[in-house]
């Protein structure tokens, strides 16, 4: 079975903090994105990286960052957290051809109070 | 731009009966779709997938079904169990940008015992 694990379950930081997730497939995808999810707004894209040190920005890339050093691992990075940040947090991953499904982690609460 | 949305937000069945889960399209190009279980607290669970070579597809207890003609993508729920209660959503995929899902903002299934 694919897995992407997100290593932070349920995070609480305080404003102006700076803030990991992270983020590891065990499929060799090539493709990993970074999404938040937000009630009535859907999943947006924050970044993607479709190769090791390669990244697009997405969407909503304001306020984030991200890391990509080896293949299987993904980092979102928050460089001075904000309330407007608190949100559900989705890392995924999918093979770099049309036609493949992406895979989500189990997501990454985090609370910016 | 693209899009992708449903047309119902909330669905109330009764256990047993089958459910039909809506979603339309926009962008003819799309040839791959997906259809997401989520959870409340968890993350997406891929359920089932389609190529736009085919307009029927079948798993266990799911069938999408694809109209290129109208741009509509279905999920069916046969003999639903209050386990299927969650967030349905379907997401787009094209060749000609393949590293770019679109995401419906979802459906919420409630399973009446």
């Amino acid at each position: 079975d694919v897995k992407v694990t997100q290593s932070s379950r349920y995070l609480v930081k305080r404003t102006g903090e700076k803030v990991f997730l992270e983020c590891v497939q065990d499929m060799d995808h090539e493709n990993m994105f970074w999404y938040r999810q937000d009630p009535g707004l859907g999943l947006r894209l924050i970044y993607f990286s479709y190769d090791v040190k390669m990244k697009e920005k997405g969407d909503i890339p304001e306020g984030y960052s991200v890391s990509r050093e080896k293949k299987e691992r993904f980092s979102l990075i928050l460089e001075s957290a904000s309330t407007n940040q608190t949100s559900m947090y989705l890392c995924a991953s999918s093979f770099r051809t049309a036609g493949n499904t992406i895979y989500f982690g189990e997501g990454s609460w985090l609370t910016v109070v | 731009g693209e899009s992708v949305g449903l047309h119902l937000p909330t669905l109330s069945v009764q256990e047993g009966d089958n459910s039909i889960i809506n979603c339309a399209y926009s962008n003819s190009a799309s040839d791959y779709f997906i259809w997401y279980k989520q959870e409340s607290g968890k993350g997406p669970q891929f359920i089932i997938d389609i190529r736009s070579n085919m307009d029927k597809r079948q798993g266990q207890r799911v069938t999408v079904l694809l109209n290129k003609t109208v741009k509509h993508l279905s999920l069916q729920i046969a003999a639903t169990q209050p386990g299927d209660s969650a967030v349905y959503f379907c997401a787009e995929n094209s060749q000609d940008n393949f590293n770019k899902f679109y995401f419906g903002s979802g459906t919420k299934l409630n399973v009446k015992p």
